[in-house]
């Protein structure tokens, strides 16, 4: 257990609305990184962070914002969800020795 | 850019039969490599990864890969799989920079019969 929780698990939400996920890690690591899964897709990075304030884009961050003011948790925000965002998201904590640890998942609708 | 191919997108195997399932990348230099199981439901858990030396490593769960750089592959194989091995394995590489994030293939789904 690498110590990292996410929030909410599960979340229905309207097209056009703001959402926001928390990520939240006990271990003090400096790397934090969004994935989202979705079927056929394997998971890709969305958003990646390599400490506070220092973030950096991944392979499909349109749409997506993140932010990163305390070491323990990284935000994702979809600015107004839509229904191509629907996915189950992973939140991920780096260590020093390249490993990377995954939280169990968020699950968002948006319809 | 890195990538990752998982060429089988299924395989069923008899409880107590060997496993191999295949993963090839493509990255300029030696890739950081790893494999992760995931069961239904779950998130992501490490199985073992390739940094340097030895080849073959050695993971949790009786699993191990072999990398051979001649065929950019790292295929996973466990010789004698149980029921409770269903579940979906991805393959991922880093390119290293510390900060990079993975880069998974698109997973292969285990179905074990009995």
């Amino acid at each position: 257990d690498a110590g990292i929780t996410q929030s909410p698990r599960h979340k229905v939400t309207e097209t056009g609305t703001p959402v926001t996920l928390r990520c939240h890690q006990t271990e003090n690591h400096r790397y934090m990184y969004w994935y989202r899964q979705d079927p056929g897709h394997g998971l890709r990075l969305i958003h990646y962070s390599y400490g506070v304030k220092d973030t950096d884009k991944g392979e499909v961050s349109d749409g997506y914002s993140v932010s990163r003011s305390k070491t323990e948790d990284f935000l994702l925000t979809l600015e107004s969800a839509t229904s191509s965002q629907t996915s189950v998201y992973f939140c991920a904590i780096g260590t020093s020795v390249h490993e990377q640890y995954f939280g169990p998942g968020t699950r968002l609708t948006v319809t | 850019a890195q990538s990752v191919t998982q060429p089988d997108i299924h395989i069923t195997v008899s409880e107590g039969a060997s496993l191999e399932l295949r993963c090839n990348y493509s990255y300029g230099a030696t890739p950081y490599l790893f494999w992760y199981v995931q069961s239904p439901g779950q998130g992501l858990q490490l199985l073992l990864k390739y940094f340097s030396g030895d080849t073959l490593v050695q993971g949790i769960k009786g699993f191990e890969a072999e990398f051979k750089r001649s065929q950019s592959s790292f295929n996973l194989r466990k010789p004698s799989v149980h029921w409770s091995d269903a579940a979906e394995y991805f393959c991922a590489v880093e390119g290293g920079g510390g900060a990079d994030g993975l880069t998974f293939g698109k997973g292969t789904h285990l179905i074990i019969q009995p």
